[in-house]
């Protein structure tokens, strides 16, 4: 049972590049989130999904686009790459089913560097 | 808003020490709480959790009581171990579908 993979694991971006990081769970988890984790700044939300074809904006949504066409995916994509979004990238997934008390299960992230 | 504050890092113990890491909160309604571990190159996994007041959350000889009327969770282990070197994240739910997670704290 592969759980949340996120591909890829490591990536250096000019800045203006684009680039889209993807995310996939295979435990039929309803929904979905994009983290960013910075020092001394802990894990803030980025888009999060609550099901297929839908998406939202978290806390830091600027400069990020989200899509989930199908419901094990959810792809967050950078058009312009910026420094400021060099980062560590973590997608979470959790089950609908006992509202506040489920966990997230998280990917093991992505290391993003712009340069 | 909803908002969770740890106390900072790094904190850097002997083997078989007692650890306390505070964590305070500040939400409306009737939040559950957790509190996230990351080991080193990993994605975040749940230690423990809480979902109503005075509820202790126990795992891995970790424990954390929910006090409402102070809101907080502070997370406790009585004898540290190398192996519980890590990152420890405070988090709270308060909606169906995110949470809000502290600023994390390294233990050595």
């Amino acid at each position: 049972n592969a759980g949340v993979t996120q591909t890829p694991k490591f990536r250096v971006l000019k800045t203006g590049q684009s680039m889209t990081l993807l995310c996939a769970q295979d435990m039929n988890h309803e929904y979905m989130y994009w983290y960013r984790q910075d020092p001394g700044m802990g894990l803030r939300l980025i888009h999060y999904s609550v099901g297929e074809g839908t998406t939202a904006k978290g806390e830091v949504p600027d400069g990020y686009n989200v899509s989930r066409l199908k419901k094990q995916n959810f792809l967050l994509g950078l058009e312009s790459a910026a420094p400021s979004q060099t980062s560590v990238y973590f997608c979470a997934s959790r089950r609908q089913d006992r509202g506040l008390n489920e966990k997230l299960f998280f990917g093991s992230g992505t290391q993003l560097s712009v340069l | 808003g909803n908002s969770v504050t740890q106390m900072e890092g790094p904190v850097t113990l002997s083997e078989e020490a007692f650890l306390t890491i505070n964590c305070t909160y500040t939400a409306t309604g009737y939040p559950s709480l957790f509190w996230y571990v990351q080991y080193p190159g990993e994605g975040l996994q749940l230690l423990l959790k809480a979902t109503k007041a005075d509820d202790k959350g126990s795992n891995k000889g970790f424990e954390a009581t929910y006090r409402k009327e102070t809101t907080s969770f502070h997370l406790e282990k009585g004898s540290v171990q190398v192996s519980d070197s890590a990152v420890y994240f405070c988090a709270l739910s308060d909606q169906v579908y995110k949470l809000s997670f502290g600023a994390g704290t390294t233990v050595t």
